[in-house]
């Protein structure tokens, strides 16, 4: 099974800032790497596939980066909406494996 | 509008059975593999399971083979999960999620890439006695 492992756990951060998460894979996904955003008692909401294409509607505040073993999620200017908590997922194959979150806190 | 709505959870004891419903609305179920994917009390998400468009080809994570089975009624737009033995680490929020598919290109060549971008709200399902 791909392992995927997410950086930092937690962060805090202000209105405005720029923030970035890493999401490492235990073994090359080349591309295969999806992003999704949880709110609190909400279901989780699809946001970047391919690792750094955005999903129709997705504000282009977010970006996505990397390939191999190693990605990003970049938030540009973070807005108060962002607040919640960012999953990373390899879809290069089964099982499908999620990291295990990073949730983004204000500061 | 896409629509995916759980039901079926509630609290089971050990040992015991449960089956998990989810209606779909707003989009051509048969054409979509369909996923079920949990979440345990304040932890991260772990895919389940998975089936094929025409049920013909299932997949699981292997905490859960042999006792969970996916289904689907194409006819009714539905999806099941029957959750057998169940044990207190079953204990989660269980989602439905569409399996949907993206295009993308780079330097001339172009991949398909699978994501889920459709989920339902989720049922709860806690295993105690």
């Amino acid at each position: 099974d791909i392992q995927m492992t997410q950086s930092p756990s937690s962060l805090s951060a202000s209105i405005g800032d720029r923030v970035t998460i890493t999401c490492r894979a235990s073994q090359s996904i080349t591309n295969y790497l999806n992003w999704y955003q949880q709110k609190p008692g909400k279901a989780p909401k699809f946001l970047i596939y391919a690792a750094s294409d955005l999903q129709s509607g997705v504000p282009s505040r977010f970006s996505g980066s990397g390939s191999g073993t190693d990605f990003t999620l970049t938030i540009s200017t973070l807005q108060p909406e962002d607040f919640a908590t960012y999953y990373c997922q390899q879809s290069y194959s089964n099982p499908l494996t999620f990291g295990g979150g990073t949730k983004v806190e204000i500061k | 509008e896409v629509q995916l709505v759980e039901s079926g959870g509630g609290l089971v004891q050990p040992g015991g059975s449960l089956r998990l419903s989810c209606a779909a609305a707003g989009f051509t179920f048969s054409s979509y593999w369909m996923n079920w994917v949990r979440q345990a009390p304040g932890k991260g998400l772990e895919w389940v399971a998975n089936i094929r468009e025409d049920g013909s080809e299932k997949d699981y994570v292997d905490s859960v083979k042999g006792r969970f089975t996916i289904s689907r009624d194409n006819a009714n737009n539905s999806l099941y999960l029957q959750m057998d033995s169940l044990r207190a680490d079953d204990t989660a929020v269980y989602y439905c999620a569409r399996r949907g598919g993206s295009t993308s290109c780079y330097a001339g060549y172009c991949h398909y890439y699978y994501h889920m971008d459709a989920w339902g709200e989720g049922t709860t399902v806690t295993v105690s006695s």
